[in-house]
């Protein structure tokens, strides 16, 4: 079964403007990956934030996490028509095996 | 750093024949993962290997579906015989397990239709 689960299924902004998914999961994690998949290519791995972090940042990239509520957002700044993507949350879970357990994935289109 | 390659890339089989796919993950890298991924959803865990033993394969279909990774590197994943909703993108992974991260490389995947 799916651990995470993204909002919104789908979105479609402007080049320049900013994008914000969410990701909703279950069970307590160890840490919380996002993912991103273009078309035709496996998946790529984005950035990783802790479950005793709050936030982290890397480039253009800001993730944000609230253990209290199971929920982590990621935000892309200035989106790129090469951000047009698939994006995926992924948990690992605690005391599981190293496994990541993904979500169902938010399709960003960035319109040139 | 070559990264985790698959074959074949796209593969159409008709229901009830068998089919394999091959991975051969980063240079190094003990942990090796296969995947199932249907259209619309996210990665779904078929298997996991520790060097050439399997530490979980709990969500593996082991009436139809196979895997083995014999000599801890390259690693295939069989289905035999395949269903109609075997069609999917079958993604392999691995991981440097010496490494803090958790994060995991994923190849291309290979896309499986059954018709």
């Amino acid at each position: 079964s799916q651990q995470g689960e993204e909002d919104p299924q789908a979105l479609s902004i402007q080049e320049g403007e900013n994008a914000t998914m969410n990701c909703s999961y279950k069970t307590s994690i160890n840490n919380l990956q996002w993912y991103r998949q273009n078309s035709g290519r496996g998946l790529v791995h984005l950035i990783l934030i802790r479950s005793n972090e709050r936030e982290k940042h890397s480039g253009r990239l800001r993730v944000t996490l609230d253990t209290s509520k199971k929920s982590s957002s990621l935000l892309i700044t200035a989106s790129r028509a090469a951000d047009t993507a698939s994006y995926f949350c992924a948990t690992v879970v605690s005391g599981s095996a190293r496994q990541l357990t993904f979500g169902s994935g938010t399709q960003l289109t960035v319109l040139p | 750093e070559a990264g985790v390659a698959q074959s074949p890339r796209y593969k159409i089989i008709e229901k009830r024949q068998s089919v394999a796919f091959w991975c051969n993950p980063i240079s190094g890298h003990a942990t090796l993962y296969w995947y199932q991924q249907i259209l619309g959803q996210g990665p779904k865990l078929l298997i996991q290997f520790q060097n050439n033993g399997v530490v979980d394969d709990s969500q593996l279909p082991k009436d139809r579906f196979s895997a083995e990774r014999l000599k801890g590197v390259d690693s295939t994943l069989k289905i035999q015989p395949a269903k109609l909703e075997d069609s999917a993108v079958y993604l392999c992974a691995s991981r440097d397990r010496s490494l803090p991260g958790y994060e995991q490389y994923f190849g291309p995947g290979t896309r499986l239709t059954v018709t």
